[in-house]
């Protein structure tokens, strides 16, 4: 596609559901990162994926908190047992490769609201 | 840990003011990249500075880089409603395994009145 794909957009759930957030990088990006941000807030580092393999999982939060990536392409970020601290916009970001000066590509994010 | 404290958090000027957001850390980074987010969307780059002591001009937008790469600012000119978003900054390390990870500021709310 033409830029970096999430869904769904916006996400209610009830406190303890599990939820799952998908992301579509863009089309030969092999650099993948997840990023949480609350409310008018700087980004929180989550995760990252290089192809299908994560060589950096210290941003996750709790082991509540898990994603994969396949086929180098769309990643999957699961919540389970939702808590409401886990209310944030949930945002991907791809880059062409891993570069220190590289520039990340950001999706529209996924609003998460847990009840 | 490696933190960046922006300041200040909230910025309402007038149109035609002028205006500067910093951005300090007291680690070092190998670059520094400023965002720029707008209600709804995700974070657009508008400039990665990467030199100890570059100045970067993108029309009525100056960023520097301190000479120590602990520090950067952003100084608009004669600013407009259009400017009006979340600015970030972000400073990247190289190496390792988490290359291309950034670690982002707070942010500085600008609202621009017409």
């Amino acid at each position: 596609g033409a830029g970096v794909s999430q869904s769904p957009s916006n996400k209610v759930t009830e406190k303890g559901k599990d939820v799952e957030l998908r992301c579509d990088p863009i089309s030969g990006h092999t650099a993948l990162y997840w990023y949480r941000q609350s409310l008018g807030q700087g980004l929180e580092f989550l995760i990252y994926f290089q192809g299908n393999s994560a060589p950096d999982k210290s941003g996750l939060p709790s082991d509540r908190f898990s994603a994969e990536r396949t086929g180098g392409s769309v990643s999957t970020l699961t919540i389970q047992r939702t808590q409401q601290e886990d209310s944030a916009v949930y945002l991907c970001a791809s880059s062409p490769e891993p570069r220190a000066t590289g520039e990340l590509f950001f999706g529209e994010g996924s609003r998460l609201t847990v009840l | 840990t490696q933190l960046l404290e922006q300041s200040p958090q909230f910025l309402s000027i007038q149109e035609g003011e002028n205006l500067t957001v910093y951005c300090n850390s007291s680690s070092v980074f190998s670059s520094l990249q400023w965002y720029r987010q707008e209600p709804g969307e995700g974070p657009v780059l508008l400039v990665t500075v990467v030199t100890g002591g570059e100045v970067k001009k993108l029309k009525r937008l100056t960023f520097q880089f301190g000479d120590a790469r602990k520090d950067s600012s952003l100084h608009i000119t004669a600013a407009q409603p259009g400017d009006t978003g979340l600015y970030l900054c972000a400073g990247a390390n190289a190496g390792g395994t988490s290359y291309g990870k950034l670690t982002f500021g707070q942010g500085t709310i600008l609202t621009v009145h017409p």
